[in-house]
């Protein structure tokens, strides 16, 4: 199973500001199989970036993704209020799917 | 636009078995592969396994493999998760999700259902 590790827990930033969270794999992912959410409190999560690097429908284009192999990356790149949440990385492979444990994004 | 809408909270002591249903729009529902993630409070997502509702085939999470069986019932447009053997630490919010049969992500959800697991 492959392990996918976030970085960093936690990142007190002010709205505005840019936003850079790691989904790191313990073995090499497929692009096309990496994806981003976004969860708020009391909500299920929602679908911001697939195969890595597109956005899904209604996703702001401040909101982007990329990487390959093993190291990932989701970048806001000025966060508005509404951005502060939870965002959680996942992949598909060897018909297994797993998440990271995911990186806050709190007001600093 | 896919619409899930599950079932409501459930409370069952240990040992006990719960069935969650996830009902989807009905012209969408052979159109995904339906998989469910679980959630326990204040913790990240863990995926549980799939089924595609066109054959009833199911893929398990080796965690729960032996204790998880999902199925559907295509006359309803509803898939049903049912989970048995419940210890404390199944307690959780449940939830249903499509996966588009061209991609290996999460495009819908469900609203979530939570299971508490106490004696």
């Amino acid at each position: 199973e492959i392990v996918l590790t976030q970085s960093p827990g936690t990142l007190s930033l002010s709205p505005g500001e840019r936003a850079t969270l790691s989904c790191r794999a313990s073995q090499s992912v497929t692009s096309s199989y990496l994806a981003w959410y976004q969860q708020k409190p009391g909500q299920a999560p929602r679908l911001l970036i697939y195969g890595a690097s597109s956005r899904a429908t209604g996703i702001p284009d401040r909101f982007s993704g990329s990487g390959s192999g093993t190291d990932f990356t989701l970048t806001i790149s000025r966060l508005e209020p509404e951005d502060f949440a939870v965002y959680y990385c996942q992949q598909y492979g060897s018909s297994s799917w797993t998440f990271g444990q995911g990186t806050k994004v709190e007001i600093k | 636009q896919v619409q899930l809408v599950q079932s409501g909270a459930e409370v069952k002591k240990p040992g006990a078995s719960v069935k969650v249903s996830c009902k989807a729009s009905a012209s969408t529902f052979t159109g995904y592969y339906m998989h469910w993630v679980r959630q326990a409070p204040g913790e990240g997502l863990e995926w549980m396994g799939r089924i595609n509702p066109n054959s009833g085939g199911t893929n398990y999470a080796q965690k729960f493999q032996g204790r998880v069986t999902m199925t559907r019932d295509t006359s309803m447009s509803t898939v049903y998760m049912e989970l048995s053997r419940l210890i404390s630490d199944d307690t959780a919010v449940y939830y249903c999700a499509t996966q588009p049969y061209s991609g290996s992500y999460y495009e819908y959800w469900g609203q979530g259902t939570l299971v508490t697991v106490s004696s």
